[in-house]
């Protein structure tokens, strides 16, 4: 079933920590962005990527980087975690079509905690 | 770059009764207008959107009106249920996606 997907759901780190979130879709859709969310607050742009080799910051600063280097995996890294990096972040996908912008799907979350 | 702008932050409806919420957008090529739900604990899903050609689209109880002259558009719920309970976000998509701040609508009962 095509969908997006997100790993870890859940995890717990210590502070100074490397760590990696990852996305992949099976929709074929070439946008891709991530998005840090506290529970039912606002959604922040943190990256997102128009295809392969392409990313661009978000609104959001952040000390955190991704990479685009196939279509379908858009991975998050965190070089060192911080308690201020303690919330949710969501995955979404979109399609390129005949129009500018479609719908975007979101991946289930990986909800993250900085002890 | 484009700018979204959400009120109300909160709003409480009694069973029912009917909710409106509002968005302003800044950029005037902006040419398309989804409506998200997120309830509590799952990631936001596209519940309707309409694109400039059109200044209202409706599905059921669920409806959008867009005026583009004043860059807005509004989501409209007829009848709530306590299932429309949620957080509910609006986007302006240019080249990114950005979304508004979120309402969240309580329904009473």
């Amino acid at each position: 079933e095509a969908d997006i997907y997100q790993t870890p759901r859940y995890l717990v780190i210590g502070t100074g920590k490397k760590i990696t979130l990852e996305c992949s879709q099976t929709m074929g859709h070439d946008k891709m962005y991530w998005y840090q969310q506290d529970p039912g607050m606002e959604l922040h742009l943190i990256h997102y990527s128009y295809g392969v080799n392409s990313t661009e910051k978000g609104d959001l600063s952040s000390e955190s980087t991704v990479s685009r280097i196939r279509t379908e995996h858009f991975p998050l890294t965190l070089e060192s975690a911080r308690p201020s990096h303690t919330s949710q972040y969501l995955c979404a996908s979109s399609s390129i079509s005949s129009f500018p912008n479609t719908e975007a799907f979101f991946g289930q979350g990986t909800r993250l905690t900085v002890v | 770059g484009e700018n979204v702008e959400q009120h109300p932050s909160t709003l409480s409806v009694q069973e029912g009764d009917s909710a409106v919420i509002k968005c302003t957008y800044s950029d005037s090529a902006s040419n398309y207008f989804p409506w998200y739900k997120q309830e509590l604990g799952k990631r936001p899903q596209l519940i309707i959107d309409i694109r400039s050609n059109v200044g209202e689209k409706k599905d059921q109880r669920i409806a959008v009106t867009l005026n583009k002259t004043a860059k807005h558009f509004s989501l409209h719920i007829t009848e709530t249920q306590p299932e429309d309970s949620a957080v509910y976000f609006c986007a302006a998509p240019d080249d990114k996606i950005i979304f508004g701040k979120g309402t969240r609508l309580h329904i009473l009962p």
